[in-house]
């Protein structure tokens, strides 16, 4: 089955520990992105990449790293969180980056304490 | 700076009664305007793309069209089942990213 899957689906955490969401697409798409959703903000992206080792920063990533060492993988970093970082987020890939039919992941809420 | 605004923030409709949800857009240029739908807990889920003004989409019940300044979703004897929270992007020209709305929370009562 296509799919994007996303792990933690969960995370509580407290300020400043570092941690790694993960992101998987077995689409064989070219184009990922990471996005938050907040309330009253819609979402928002933080990184994107076009292609392995192509990553470019979207509209907030402050606080984020990501890297694309393979194709099909795209972790996002967060290596000191805080609690404005609390939010849900998302994944997503398309077949290119000129291909805007993307495909979303189930969603990572987390909590920073 | 590529703005998208939706309207309303939420709609109530009973079933079949049949409506429209309104994404307006200012861009640089216009590369593509996408419909997508969200179900509570899960990611977006794509519906539609349209590229320029006049063009339309339909999908069920629902039916895309574009102008030059806007989007209208049309929703056509709506179920519950086609309760969510619709969201519209755009992307512009020479962009590498789409600029979401707020999204419209639709509920269809039985």
């Amino acid at each position: 089955e296509a799919q994007v899957t996303q792990n933690p689906r969960y995370l509580i955490t407290v300020t400043g520990k570092k941690l790694t969401v993960t992101c998987s697409q077995n689409m064989n798409h070219e184009y990922m992105s990471w996005y938050r959703q907040d309330p009253g903000l819609g979402l928002r992206q933080i990184y994107y990449s076009m292609n392995v080792e192509v990553t470019d920063k979207g509209d907030v990533p402050e606080g984020y790293k990501v890297s694309r060492k393979e194709k099909r993988n795209f972790p996002l970093i967060l290596e000191s969180p805080s609690p404005n970082q609390t939010s849900l987020y998302f994944c997503a890939s398309s077949r290119r980056a000129d291909s805007y039919e993307q495909y979303f992941g189930p969603g990572t809420r987390l909590t920073v304490t | 700076e590529d703005q998208v605004t939706q309207s309303p923030e939420a709609l109530r409709l009973q079933e079949g009664e049949s409506s429209s949800l309104n994404c307006s857009y200012t861009v640089s240029g216009l590369r593509g305007l996408f419909w997508y739908r969200q179900d509570p807990g899960k990611g977006p889920e794509f519906l539609f793309t349209l590229y320029s003004a006049g063009e339309e989409k339909e999908k069920e019940r629902l039916k895309a069209t574009l102008t030059k300044k806007e989007s209208f979703l049309h929703i056509t004897a709506p179920k519950p089942e086609d309760s969510a929270t619709y969201l519209c992007a755009v992307q512009a020209s020479g962009a590498q990213k789409l600029v979401f709305g707020q999204g419209t929370r639709l509920t269809i009562n039985p």
